[in-house]
């Protein structure tokens, strides 16, 4: 069965970095994009980012564009998020999840979940 | 403020129906599919409709949606108690983004 296990969660100052990581497992992790989800406390779901299936294509929110990178390595099965310059307003539990569109093609919704990883960014 | 507008809360009766409303524009919702997640707190989201009214392999057909125009409906009937959650809609945005609604916490009295 399909798993995705989130980790590399904590709590971080402003301003520092962090990168979390997304273990797949019981599908072809390199055939299907993949997304990252937040949510901050007693808030709704945001989308932050989504990697094509290779690695080549990207797109990002506008609250993170250019502080936060996603990246995959298919050979690990492993999904990451490099988050940079946090801010308070980035804490949130970041939920990894599969898109169900093979190969190029996205949809752009979401089939899998993880449990998600907790990041707290605060002095 | 979220992209989509949900009803931060919805009621009703075991057994009783329920529908939960999302409105969009033709940014979003007008041209481009909608699906529906199911998240309790602490656990995992899940899907539960894709497509606009297609529902996965293990959802039961008590869960339907649809879509006119820039918006949609996700509805449950026979409602249980186990169907307590917030639930979410979400799209596609010709800003080049996935968004969601903001989120409607369903209570079974």
């Amino acid at each position: 069965q399909v798993q995705l296990v989130e980790s590399g969660g904590g709590v971080v100052q402003p301003g520092r970095s962090l990168r979390l990581s997304c273990a797949a497992s019981g599908f072809t992790f390199s055939n299907y994009g993949m997304h990252w989800v937040r949510q901050a406390p007693g808030k709704g779901l945001e989308w932050v980012a989504v990697i094509s299936f290779d690695g080549s294509n990207k797109y990002y929110g506008d609250s993170v564009k250019g502080r936060f990178t996603i990246s995959r390595d298919n050979f690990k099965n492993t999904l990451y998020l490099q988050l940079n310059s946090l801010r308070p307003e980035d804490t949130a539990v970041y939920y990894c999840a599969k898109d169900p569109g093979s190969g190029s093609n996205y949809v752009f919704y979401f089939d899998y979940w993880g449990q998600g990883t907790l990041v707290t960014v605060s002095s | 403020q979220s992209v989509l507008t949900q009803p931060p809360s919805v009621s009703a009766a075991p057994g009783q129906k329920v529908t939960i409303s999302c409105s969009g524009s033709s940014s979003n919702i007008g041209n481009n599919y909608v699906s529906w997640y199911q998240h309790l707190p602490g656990t995992a989201p899940k899907l539960l409709i894709y497509e606009n009214n297609k529902r996965p392999s293990g959802i039961p057909d008590r869960f339907s949606g649809s879509k006119s125009g820039t918006s949609a409906t996700l509805g449950i009937t026979g409602l249980q108690t186990g169907d307590e959650a917030d639930y979410y809609c979400g799209t596609w945005d010709s800003s080049l983004s996935v968004v969601f609604g903001g989120g409607t916490k369903l209570t079974v009295l």
